[in-house]
């Protein structure tokens, strides 16, 4: 079965700092693979998309970035966080082609001080 | 530009009774509707989803309705139970989606 998992689960960063969000994927092969941000009293906002290793494409102009150097890893970055950036990052992949359905990670809890 | 909306915050319900979420999208594109179930700190699971190309789609005690010429569909609940207690978000797209803001349901005892 597939799973999916995404660390750290919570993290306390002042502005100005970098930052690593990892995610992998377990039991699939080349899945599409998302970053969505829940910021608060706010929905689910789709911040990075990839299809393959190397491949991402950004959705919202922002002070993030994100990175795929292997097929089932997906890492959501910044050099420098802004207050901003506060809010709850969830992990998700899909299976190519395949209409819809996204299997999401636990989350990470992320402030900004 | 939301193009998924849900207008409703918050629903409360007493258990046994219907619950009746709500949401409304603008683009006429969208072929795949899904709504999703989350608890605090954790990622939405998925519930259930709809075609472009239906109405109405079951399982067990949700159904979920789509009406294509008003941009809405909404899901029903029935009977709720406590444990269906989460936030519920509406969802649009083929690959990737778009999620609504989500409405908090509570179902009393």
């Amino acid at each position: 079965s597939q799973t999916i998992h995404q660390w750290p689960a919570t993290l306390v960063q002042p502005v100005g700092s970098p930052l690593s969000l990892e995610c992998t994927v377990e039991g699939t092969s080349n899945p599409n693979l998302y970053w969505y941000r829940q910021a608060a009293g706010r929905g689910l906002q789709l911040l990075f998309y990839s299809v393959g290793i190397g491949q991402i494409s950004s959705e919202v102009p922002q002070n993030l970035s994100a990175s795929r150097p292997q097929d089932r890893q997906f890492i959501l970055s910044s050099k420098k966080l802004l207050l901003s950036d506060s809010g709850f990052y969830l992990c998700a992949w899909s299976v190519p082609g395949a209409a819809g359905e996204l299997f999401f990670g636990e989350g990470s809890r992320l402030t900004v001080l | 530009d939301q193009q998924v909306k849900q207008n409703s915050p918050s629903l409360s319900v007493q258990e046994g009774r219907i619950s009746i979420l709500n949401c409304d999208y603008t683009n006429s594109m969208f072929d795949y509707f899904l709504w999703y179930k989350k608890y605090p700190a954790e990622g939405p699971t998925f519930l259930i989803s709809i075609s472009s190309i239906k109405d109405k789609n079951e399982d067990g005690r949700f159904t979920v309705f789509l009406n294509k010429s008003a941009k809405h569909l909404s899901l029903h609940i029935v009977p709720s139970q406590p444990g269906d207690s989460a936030v519920y978000f509406c969802a649009a797209g083929f690959q990737k989606l778009v999620f609504g803001t989500g409405t908090r349901l509570l179902v009393s005892p």
